[in-house]
């Protein structure tokens, strides 16, 4: 049984719009979130992260939103790059847990 | 580059072999954690060293097993190997027991068991 969940295997947008990226998860418990971006050949690198007490997190051209009580949240970039297609994970843990649980991804293509 | 390296970059093994994936973390990092990435899963933790000792274990199977040793490289030991083997292994390494985006990650092994 998944705990986090990217219901979305891709997405497709138009350099300058906005790409949404979405990520549910099942345990309550958990209070830390990330994302996590990765190019063909090379491991994953840290985007952006939020905690449970905060519903947003801004950092430059990438926000993420966190909805506790729906168990969901975001990734916004805006405007989007071709630089941006990539697999973009969703990965949760507790705020002082070894244990992170990651979504499969999402494949994200920013068309010129 | 993230300054973790992991070789060999890729592995190609038959079922029942043994095999050995080796992890050089970033200099200075204490801890390494180790993930497999199977086909259209997310990143599955399996294990976590720290300065040579182990401190947490995720879905790591019976099968497996690791170590960190005194100059910080980290081996994974996969054995008795059955197809469903067949994923990329990552791994990271952090200062400390850091919160996930302390980790660094490597460019992974990808490993066919045939």
């Amino acid at each position: 049984d998944q705990q986090v969940k990217q219901n979305s295997p891709s997405l497709s947008v138009q350099e300058g719009r906005i790409s949404i990226l979405n990520c549910d998860y099942t345990n309550s418990m958990f209070d830390y979130f990330l994302w996590y971006k990765k190019y063909p050949a090379e491991g994953p690198t840290f985007l952006i992260s939020i905690s449970s007490i905060k519903d947003k997190n801004e950092d430059g051209r990438f926000t993420v939103f966190l909805n506790k009580s729906a168990k969901h949240l975001s990734l916004h970039i805006v405007p989007s790059q071709p630089g941006d297609s990539a697999v973009y994970f969703c990965a949760a843990s507790f705020f002082y847990g070894q244990n992170f649980v990651f979504g499969p991804g999402t494949r994200l293509s920013v068309l010129p | 580059d993230s300054g973790v390296t992991q070789t060999p970059k890729h592995l190609i093994t038959a079922t029942g072999q043994r095999v050995t994936l080796r992890c050089s973390p970033r200099s200075g990092d204490l801890s390494v954690y180790w993930y497999q990435q199977s086909l259209d899963q997310g990143l599955q933790f399996l294990i976590q060293y720290y300065n040579g000792e182990e401190r947490a274990k995720g879905n790591i199977l019976e099968r497996f097993s690791a170590q960190q040793f005194p100059d910080l490289h980290s081996e994974l030991n996969l054995s008795s190997l059955e197809l469903g083997d067949s994923a990329l292994y990552f791994c990271a390494s952090s200062v400390n027991q850091g919160r996930v985006n302390e980790q660094f990650f490597g460019p992974g092994t990808r490993l066919t068991v045939l």
